[in-house]
């Protein structure tokens, strides 16, 4: 199975930052790689589909970049409604698996 | 607007069994693959199934495969997960989603599974 690796897991910021979480694959994935958002008490939510595809109705200030085995999700600029739980998965072979998670935190 | 509402979650004892449902709506379901992704009490996710579009080809990981199946109902918009030989690492939040890369998830049901 595809290992996934976030990190840091936990990352604390103050509004206004810029950051970059990190999702590392255990074996090449191509681009097969997504990033979903998921706050206190609600569903997880794509944020980011195939490593750097926008997703409709997601701010600009999100974005994704990597391919093969390392993969990055930065947010420019974090607003307070941007605080939760971050995490990867890939798509790209049989089982789908998840990252840990990255918990984005406030200062 | 797309929506999808996760039932029959409940308490059930080790060794039992359940079926969950996920009615679709807003979309249209029978060109889509589905799955369940779960969320254990750790907030760990995992995918736990995949149908196609056509229900002709399904996908489980190892931890399930056997005990969990999916199926669905394009006729009725809806989306089923059967799970027997529960075991206490079975509990979880159980969520349907939609799409290979899981663009809509639902609310999720709850499984306990405990004597």
């Amino acid at each position: 199975d595809i290992v996934l690796t976030q990190s840091p897991a936990t990352l604390s910021v103050t509004p206004g930052d810029s950051v970059s979480l990190s999702c590392r694959a255990s074996q090449s994935i191509s681009n097969n790689l997504h990033w979903y958002q998921q706050k206190s008490h609600e569903s997880p939510r794509l944020l980011i589909k195939y490593a750097s595809q926008s997703i409709s109705g997601i701010p600009s200030r999100f974005s994704g970049s990597g391919s093969g085995t390392d993969f990055t999700l930065s947010i420019n600029s974090v607003e307070t409604e941007d605080f939760g739980m971050y995490f990867c998965q890939q798509s790209n072979s049989w089982p789908h698996t998840f990252g840990a998670g990255t918990k984005l935190e406030l200062k | 607007e797309v929506k999808l509402v996760e039932s029959g979650g409940g308490l059930v004892k080790p060794g039992g069994s359940l079926k969950l449902s996920c009615a679709a709506s807003g979309f249209a379901f029978s060109s889509y693959d589905m799955s369940w992704v779960r969320q254990t009490p750790e907030k760990r996710l995992e995918w736990v199934a995949t149908i196609s579009s056509g229900g002709s080809y399904t996908y489980y990981p190892d931890s399930v495969k056997g005990r969990f199946t999916i199926s669905r109902d394009n006729a009725r918009n809806t989306l089923y997960l059967q799970i027997s030989s529960l075991r206490s690492e079975d509990t979880a939040l159980y969520y349907c989603a939609r799409d290979g890369n899981l663009d809509y998830w639902g609310q999720g049901t709850t499984l306990t599974v405990s004597s």
